[in-house]
């Protein structure tokens, strides 16, 4: 059973268009995380949910829009597409949420963005 | 900005070698992580080091960490192909109510050649 799943994989689609990356963990955790990694692999945090309740919410545009609808998921909308947002877009989830423990994080598989 | 920084950006190597790799952060942190992506895919937490942590070891892995350097250093010994990978190390950036936020570098890109 995968433990954090996206869909889609991959998504291609022109500028201005409005999408959605769904994510989903089996886990049983509590927090849940949205991150962006650029061409360069530098990967971003972009937001994170504890327990459906916004807790992280990095200097993003507000074209991304964070949905938890129930604990184990967590969506991304993104409004307006621009060029600018190709990029791999990765879920994570992790038990708590960190505090001077450290939580580790457990990574989905990535949805791929092409905005053309 | 950046908190971690990892050094080299690449490095190839030949199976059975050790690899090396370093990581540089700017604040001060509660722990520090490892973490290696394979091409294509998510990223898999491989050890976690806490600030009053000097030396872990996992497997073939061994991290150490020198918080007056602000410095970490992972050691695969004795790599195989399969540890051909990203490697990246991941911050929490010292606040205690950090809620998860992990600071990552861009990366060291490990080639293991068979």
């Amino acid at each position: 059973d995968t433990a954090v799943s996206q869909t889609p994989k991959y998504l291609v689609t022109q500028m201005g268009n409005d999408k959605s990356i769904k994510c989903e963990q089996n886990l049983g955790h509590d927090t849940m995380y949205w991150y962006k990694q650029d061409s360069k692999k530098f990967l971003k945090i972009m937001f994170s949910y504890n327990n459906k309740e916004l807790i992280i919410n990095e200097t993003v545009p507000n074209r991304f829009s964070p949905k938890s609808p129930d604990k184990a998921h967590l969506n991304l909308h993104i409004n307006s597409l621009e060029l600018g947002d190709s990029a791999v877009y990765f879920c994570a989830s992790s038990q708590g949420s960190g505090g001077t423990a450290g939580d580790t994080q457990y990574f989905g598989p990535g949805t791929r963005l092409t905005v053309l | 900005s950046q908190q971690g920084e990892e050094d080299p950006q690449a490095l190839s190597i030949q199976e059975g070698e050790n690899a090396t790799m370093n990581c540089s952060y700017k604040t001060s942190i509660n722990n520090l992580q490892w973490y290696r992506q394979n091409s294509g895919r998510g990223l898999v937490h491989l050890i976690l080091i806490r600030s009053n942590e000097r030396e872990k070891h996992s497997g073939r892995l061994r991290v150490t960490l020198d918080t007056s350097k602000k410095s970490s250093s992972l050691l695969i010994t004795a790599s195989r192909a399969a540890d051909t990978a990203s490697y990246f190390c991941a911050t929490d950036g010292g606040r205690t109510d950090s809620w998860g936020k992990l600071q990552f570098g861009a990366g060291t890109q490990v080639v293991v050649t068979p």
